[in-house]
């Protein structure tokens, strides 16, 4: 799976937009760019996929490069319940073989909502 | 109804002991996981099930043993405990897609149980 690159922290303003950025330079035709958080204390949670087109969920919006080396998670109103770490992962939709359902996690952006 | 539950969600013991941490899911699934989350906070993959068939194992120690009695359990049994099994247990499951590149395996995970070893 392409290895992707997060800032370690953020800050963001509750009510404000929070905009979370990847890169993922090394990706694959065939991989999509995942998005979980963990809120502390918790499993982690999925919040959205996409592999080339923009998408939008409840959750949030993922915006993907043309070139797709780098993509976006946003937030548009970020709450206090928000805070959390947010993890950014590439891998193919359903990788067989050794790599069966494997999510390889990295370190991740903290993300703190503040009042 | 709780969609990946584990217990117990904290485990307190002493070095050498041997125990098990349970996990279910209702979502009606046929892969389970079980990744192990440090003290550093990184989180990694340790086993995968797929209907009831080991798929991945991530040279993980022979001490830790997942069985799945059924496609609902994955239990995870360690033996020996030491010091460095101290971390956070996650219990996951989805729903591989038939065919590569379909649709998505979305991971739905439980709530973690806290190992200590003392």
């Amino acid at each position: 799976d392409a290895k992707t690159t997060q800032p370690p922290s953020m800050d963001c303003a509750e009510g404000r937009a929070a905009n979370l950025p990847c890169n993922h330079s090394t990706i694959s035709g065939n991989e999509y760019v995942y998005w979980y958080r963990q809120i502390h204390s918790q499993g982690p949670q999925y919040i959205i996929h996409g592999l080339k087109n923009n998408e939008t969920n409840e959750m949030a919006s993922l915006i993907i490069t043309e070139d797709r080396k780098s993509s976006t998670l946003i937030l548009p109103h970020a709450t206090l319940r928000d805070t959390a770490v947010y993890y950014c992962i590439v891998r193919v939709a359903n990788a067989g073989g050794t790599s069966y359902g494997k999510l390889t996690f990295g370190q991740g952006t903290i993300l703190t909502v503040h009042p | 109804d709780t969609a990946v539950s584990q217990t117990p969600k904290y485990l307190v013991t002493q070095m050498g002991n041997d125990k098990s941490i349970k996990c279910e899911q209702n979502l009606g699934h046929d892969t389970m996981y079980w990744y192990k989350q440090d003290s550093k906070k990184f989180l990694k993959i340790m086993f995968s099930y797929n209907n009831k068939e080991l798929i991945i194992n991530e040279t993980v120690p022979n001490r830790f043993s997942p069985k799945s009695p059924d496609k609902a359990h994955l239990n995870l049994h360690i033996n020996s405990l030491e010091l460095g099994d101290s971390a956070v247990y996650f219990c996951a499951s989805s729903q591989i897609p038939q065919r590569e590149g379909t649709s998505t395996d979305t991971q739905y995970f439980g709530p973690g149980t806290r190992l200590t070893v003392l």
